[in-house]
């Protein structure tokens, strides 16, 4: 079966930084979306991978392993309004999106 | 405005009555999706389509149908709604002009409570 593993939840420190990990087994693999989404509302795009490596865009930054099946979004700098749910989603071999149950992440003043 | 739109955005019915949600996008993208967010699971797929009068069951299909008559509408029914489809739902949209790229944008989500 495909699956997507993330923590439920996590809490950091505002100005701090913090990792939420993802890791996957899918059949096939187009790539790796992360969706931001706050209480009560839709998921919003925040990256996409389908290269190893490491893809940078402001303060938030998002790796990707293909070999370990293995993701990170790492986010800097961390400001209240980074309290959300961060959502993990792999693109299978028939392009469609897998996606994982989400991790909330709380920040503490 | 543009964008992706649902109706209603809350709802609530009872066992055995039918529903339908509406989905309304202005982008003229050709793929929209239809999914259920439920704690403690991930987004999970009910239908998508691929182009108007083009549909295909997703994960968790039973107990929905969908239509899709014109582009920029996906509306999907509760033919006779059942408790565990008590969720929120949200209608997706994607243009998909290069699909290793596809990026999905959502509607706001409809809470759908069932007693």
């Amino acid at each position: 079966g495909q699956n997507i593993d993330q923590p439920t939840e996590m809490t950091a420190t505002e100005g701090a930084i913090v990792q939420i990990n993802c890791t996957y087994q899918t059949s096939g693999f187009n790539g790796l979306f992360w969706y931001q989404q706050h209480a009560g509302e839709a998921p919003t795009f925040l990256s996409y991978n389908v290269l190893d490596g490491l893809e940078e865009k402001g303060r938030f930054s998002s790796f990707l392993s293909r070999s370990k099946g293995y993701s990170y979004l790492l986010l800097k700098e961390l400001q209240m309004k980074d309290s959300a749910s961060y959502l993990c989603a792999v693109l299978d071999s028939n392009y469609q999106l897998i996606w994982g149950a989400g991790t909330k992440l709380i920040i503490k003043p | 405005d543009a964008g992706i739109t649902q109706s209603p955005r809350y709802k609530i019915t009872e066992t055995g009555r039918q529903v339908t949600l509406m989905c309304h996008q202005t982008w003229s993208h050709s793929y929209m999706f239809w999914y259920r967010q439920d704690l403690g699971h991930g987004l999970r797929l009910i239908y998508y389509s691929a182009a108007a009068d083009i549909t295909d069951k997703g994960e968790v299909p039973d107990g929905y149908v969908v239509s899709r008559s014109k582009t920029e509408n996906f509306p999907l029914t509760l033919e006779s709604a059942t408790r565990s489809q008590t969720s929120v739902y949200f209608c997706a949209s994607s243009d998909r002009a290069r699909v290793e790229t596809d990026t999905q944008y959502f509607g706001p989500g409809t809470r759908l409570t069932v007693l």
